[in-house]
């Protein structure tokens, strides 16, 4: 059974420029959501997606905005890059509904800001 | 929102002793308490999970408590091996905003052999 999985693993960009990056939850799960990770700190909550609807949606500009497909993948979309948007990307998908949610995170995309 | 405090931010103990880390939350709609271990260049990897039904939860050497009237809730590793040296983090959810997660600034545990 297959985790959850993130493309590309590293990237770099250049400030200004725009960036796109990939997820596919673990199977069976319907939900995902974005987290934010700079260097020594816990993850921040971009967004949430279920049933391909934004509908959690953290303090993040609006230059931070994604999408998920039918087949429950999703995609985080950065523009105007900046210096400060270097960080680990991280997405974690879980079930809907459940009493708790347990929610599993991919490996991550390391994205540099040059 | 819901803010979670993590303390402390290191931890060292030797091999063989008990490890615990502490977090409170402010939002009382908080019913979900995952927490959450990363070790080095790898993913977060929830290790255990309460909720707020429940005061106590234990698996093998790891327990999480929960006190709901004060907000806070807490890690317990025992007899310490150097593999549980990693990052920790722990979080709240709520049901109310779809579980969300909020997650503390962490604490770096190093586990001296």
């Amino acid at each position: 059974d297959a985790g959850v999985t993130q493309s590309p693993t590293h990237l770099i960009k250049t400030r200004g420029q725009q960036v796109t990056l990939r997820c596919s939850p673990k199977s069976g799960h319907d939900t995902v959501s974005w987290y934010q990770q700079a260097l020594g700190q816990g993850p921040q909550f971009i967004f949430q997606y279920y049933e391909e609807e934004e509908r959690q949606r953290g303090n993040f500009p609006d230059r931070f905005s994604g999408h998920q497909f039918p087949n429950y993948s999703s995609e985080l979309n950065v523009n105007a890059l900046l210096l400060g948007d270097s960080a680990l990307y991280l997405c974690a998908s879980g079930i809907e509904p459940a009493g708790a949610y347990e929610q599993y995170f991919g490996p991550g995309t390391r994205l540099t800001v040059t | 929102g819901e803010n979670v405090e993590q303390h402390p931010s290191t931890l060292s103990v030797q091999e063989g002793d008990s490890a615990v880390i502490k977090c409170t939350y402010s939002d009382s709609a908080s019913n979900y308490f995952p927490w959450y271990k990363q070790e080095l260049g790898k993913r977060p990897q929830l290790i255990i999970d309460i909720r707020s039904n429940v005061g106590e939860k234990k698996d093998q050497r790891i327990a999480v408590t929960l006190n709901k009237t004060a907000k806070h809730f807490s890690l317990h590793i025992t007899e310490t091996q150097p593999e549980d040296s990693a990052v920790y983090f722990c979080a709240a959810s709520s049901s109310s905003n779809d579980y969300k997660l909020s997650f503390g600034a962490g604490t770096t545990v190093t586990v001296r052999a």
